[in-house]
């Protein structure tokens, strides 16, 4: 257990609709990592938020956006869904000088 | 930017040894790391290098580093069919992880 929590573990949903991926870091983490991962273009970095600001932003679509709260937990927010947005959704956390941990990831199907 | 190139895909033969290779753009990386993804699960991490060194030895896995020439590679020794998977290479900047693409590993029995 790496100790980042994702939820839902598989979300099912139609084209157009908005979903949003929860992320809770590691107690202490301050950086929050957004990826997506798709069968034929690995792992893509979509975004990182370090004690609640924005600090890089990856190959995210402007449909897609994310924010840190207080508490340190992050929401990744998914609209106007389509067929190519099916993929697995991983976040991860980091204190300063330590690795990333990954959390099991979120897997979504849109149909 | 950050970038972290790796090649795709790689078949060994089970008990031959793997060797994946990793490229980094990053000059201040502080922390180089090898990650595994296993089929349906997150990362996990394998083992990592400071920077400052040339090597580490952990069991069946050695960690290369050339900083001059930026590359970095795990050697996997007596590939088992367990270890088929993903592996990701990543490098520690200030205050970001960059991710390389990840490289397919196929263990042939």
């Amino acid at each position: 257990d790496s100790g980042v929590t994702q939820t839902p573990k598989h979300l099912i949903t139609a084209t157009g609709q908005r979903v949003t991926l929860r992320c809770s870091p590691r107690s202490g983490d301050l950086s929050v990592y957004w990826y997506q991962q798709s069968l034929d273009q690995g792992l893509q970095f979509l975004i990182q938020y370090y004690n609640g600001e924005e600090r890089a932003k990856g190959n995210i679509l402007e449909r897609f956006s994310a924010q840190q709260f207080p508490d340190l937990h992050s929401e990744l927010n998914l609209s106007s869904l389509e067929l190519g947005d099916s993929a697995l959704y991983f976040c991860a956390s980091s204190a300063m000088n330590t690795e990333a941990f990954f959390g099991q990831g979120t897997r979504l199907t849109v149909v | 930017g950050e970038d972290v190139e790796q090649s795709l895909f790689l078949s060994v033969r089970e008990g031959d040894s793997s060797v994946i290779n990793c490229t980094y753009t990053d000059s201040s990386s502080t922390y180089l790391y090898w990650y595994k993804q296993e089929p349906g699960a997150g990362l996990q991490l394998l083992t990592y290098i400071f920077s400052n060194m040339d090597m580490k030895q952990d069991q069946r896995l050695t960690v290369l580093l050339n900083k001059k020439d930026k590359h970095l590679s795990l050697r996997i020794a007596d590939t088992q069919t367990g270890d088929s998977a993903i592996y990701f290479c990543a490098e520690k900047g200030y205050q970001k992880v960059t991710f390389g693409t990840g490289t397919k590993l196929q263990v042939i029995p």
